[in-house]
């Protein structure tokens, strides 16, 4: 079984640090994920990440793919209190179809103003 | 916003009595997922579907049947529930056959607890 595993479980920062949020896995994954919720909401999909090395950048947030596509970390610069939320990595199984992802157990982040 | 309603949002249950959650879409995805989501756990796949009356289990399928009759909607049935199944379910679509460039869109997920 394949698992996806995340860190820090919880954070808490000030308004202006920054942080990294770390998936980690022993498997390699086709492509990797990064989503973001909020109480009483789904998931939002932030980015995919494709290619081993790839890194993308979404404003403040900067995720990036392993080389060997087993983990990925997403970096947040001068952190604000409206990135509150869960932050959740999922990965595709190399052959897996569409939407049976496997999804890490998810970070909450708390910026404090 | 995807156009993904799911129904009821909240549900208070007794133990071995039947329960069926709805997701409806308006996107007309081809693909729909039911996904439980826990603390500790993440999500974790319960059943999916590929289109009308195409469906197959997923990683925690025991205790869960589902439906698709229309392109529109998915619906989860709780045969007989239990306590093990109080958590919050949420809806996915998508219209993509692979994981690359996948977008994968959530309701807004359903609380059930099982007293």
């Amino acid at each position: 079984t394949q698992l996806l595993e995340q860190s820090p479980q919880f954070l808490s920062i000030q308004e202006g640090e920054n942080l990294t949020v770390y998936c980690n896995s022993s498997s390699v994954f086709s492509s990797l994920q990064w989503y973001r919720q909020e109480p009483g909401e789904g998931p939002v999909l932030l980015v995919t990440v494709v290619t081993g090395g790839e890194v993308k950048k979404l404003k403040r947030l900067t995720f990036q793919f392993g080389d060997a596509r087993k983990d990925s970390s997403l970096h947040i610069t001068a952190a604000q209190p409206g990135d509150t939320g869960l932050y959740l990595c999922a990965g595709a199984p190399p052959g897996s179809n569409t939407g049976k992802l496997i999804f890490g157990q998810g970070t909450t982040l708390q910026v404090k103003p | 916003d995807a156009g993904i309603t799911q129904s009821p949002r909240h549900k208070v249950t007794e133990t071995g009595t039947p329960v069926t959650l709805r997701c409806h879409q308006t996107e007309n995805h081809r693909y729909m997922y039911w996904y439980r989501q826990d603390p500790g756990h993440g999500l974790r796949l319960i059943h999916y579907s590929y289109g009308v009356k195409d469906t197959d289990k997923g990683e925690v399928s025991d205790g869960y049947s589902v439906s698709r009759s229309k392109t529109e909607d998915f619906l989860l049935t709780l045969e007989s529930a239990t306590s093990s199944q109080t958590s919050v379910y949420f809806c996915a679509i998508s219209d993509k056959r692979t994981a690359t460039n996948e977008k994968l869109f959530f309701g807004s997920g359903t609380q059930l607890s099982v007293l």
